[in-house]
C-alpha cells in the first residue's frame, strides 16, 4: 500500500525566513513524487516533480529514498507563498493515480 | 483552452436525492481522474477513466457511486441516494495520456448534503 504523510497541518513563518514543508512516503517500489500547491480561490496546480529536479518559484525538493522523504524547501519565504501545499505520490503501475498527503497550510507573515 | 471545467461549483442535495457532477477535460485529453476531499482530509483517488472505459475504480465506494466518460460529452460522477457523509469537495483531473504529463485539475464541485 502507498501512503503519504505530511505531519504539519499548519506552518507559519515570517517573510524572508527559510521554510521546509515535510513529506514522508511509504511505497515498496520506485515512486514518483510531486508537490502541488493551491493558492486562495485557485485550483490545484503542480509545483514540482522529483524527476524534473528543477526549482520553481525558489522551491526545491529532493527525494531521499533512505529516509523516504520528499521535503519542500525555500530559503527565503515570500508572502505570496502563503497557500495549501500537498505532497503526492504515484506508484509504478498506478497509471496516473495520485496518493495525496493531508496538506500543509503555509502562512508567511510580513 | 479553458482547462478542466467542473460544474456545478456548488451543489446542495437533500438526503436520498441524486447528485450528478460533471467534468469536461482539457481539449484533447482522453484520460480523466476523480478525487474526493472530505473535510480535514487530503484528496483521495476514486476512479480513472479513459474514453468509454473504466480503467481503475479501486477508490470508488461499492454502492451508490458510479462514473462514466462517454465518447461525446463530459465525464459524469453520479451519487445515488446521497447521505450526509457524501458531503465533500470532488475534484476532476485530466491528462493527455496515461501518466502525469499535462495532468491538470479542475476547480472542484463542493457537494453539501442537508
Amino acid at each position: 500500500a502507498q501512503r503519504v504523510t505530511q505531519p504539519e497541518k499548519l506552518l507559519s513563518v515570517f517573510k524572508g525566513a527559510p521554510v521546509e514543508l515535510k513529506c514522508n512516503y511509504s511505497y515498496s517500489g520506485s515512486p514518483e513524487l510531486f508537490w502541488y500547491v493551491q493558492y486562495s480561490r485557485q485550483r490545484l496546480q503542480l509545483l514540482l516533480r522529483h524527476i524534473s529536479r528543477e526549482s520553481i518559484k525558489g522551491f526545491t525538493a529532493d527525494l531521499n529514498k533512505g529516509e523516504t522523504s520528499f521535503h519542500l524547501k525555500k530559503p527565503f519565504a515570500q508572502e505570496e507563498d502563503s497557500a495549501m501545499y500537498y505532497c503526492a505520490l504515484a506508484g509504478g503501475t498506478s497509471y496516473g493515480k495520485l496518493t495525496f498527503g493531508q496538506g500543509t497550510i503555509l502562512t508567511v507573515h510580513p | 483552452n479553458a482547462g478542466v471545467m467542473q460544474n456545478p461549483r456548488h451543489l446542495v442535495r437533500r438526503r436520498g436525492q441524486e447528485a450528478r457532477l460533471r467534468c469536461s477535460p482539457v481539449k484533447g485529453h482522453s484520460h480523466v481522474y476523480w478525487y474526493r476531499q472530505l473535510p480535514e482530509e487530503g484528496l483521495k483517488f476514486m476512479v480513472y477513466l479513459q474514453k468509454e472505459n473504466i480503467i481503475d475504480e479501486s477508490g470508488m465506494p461499492k454502492e451508490r457511486f458510479s462514473a462514466e466518460f462517454p465518447k461525446e460529452g463530459p465525464s459524469i460522477l453520479r451519487i445515488q441516494q446521497v447521505v450526509r457523509g457524501d458531503s465533500a469537495a470532488y475534484f476532476c483531473a485530466s491528462s493527455h495520456r496515461r501518466g502525469h504529463d499535462g495532468y491538470t485539475f479542475g476547480s472542484g464541485t463542493r457537494l453539501t448534503v442537508v
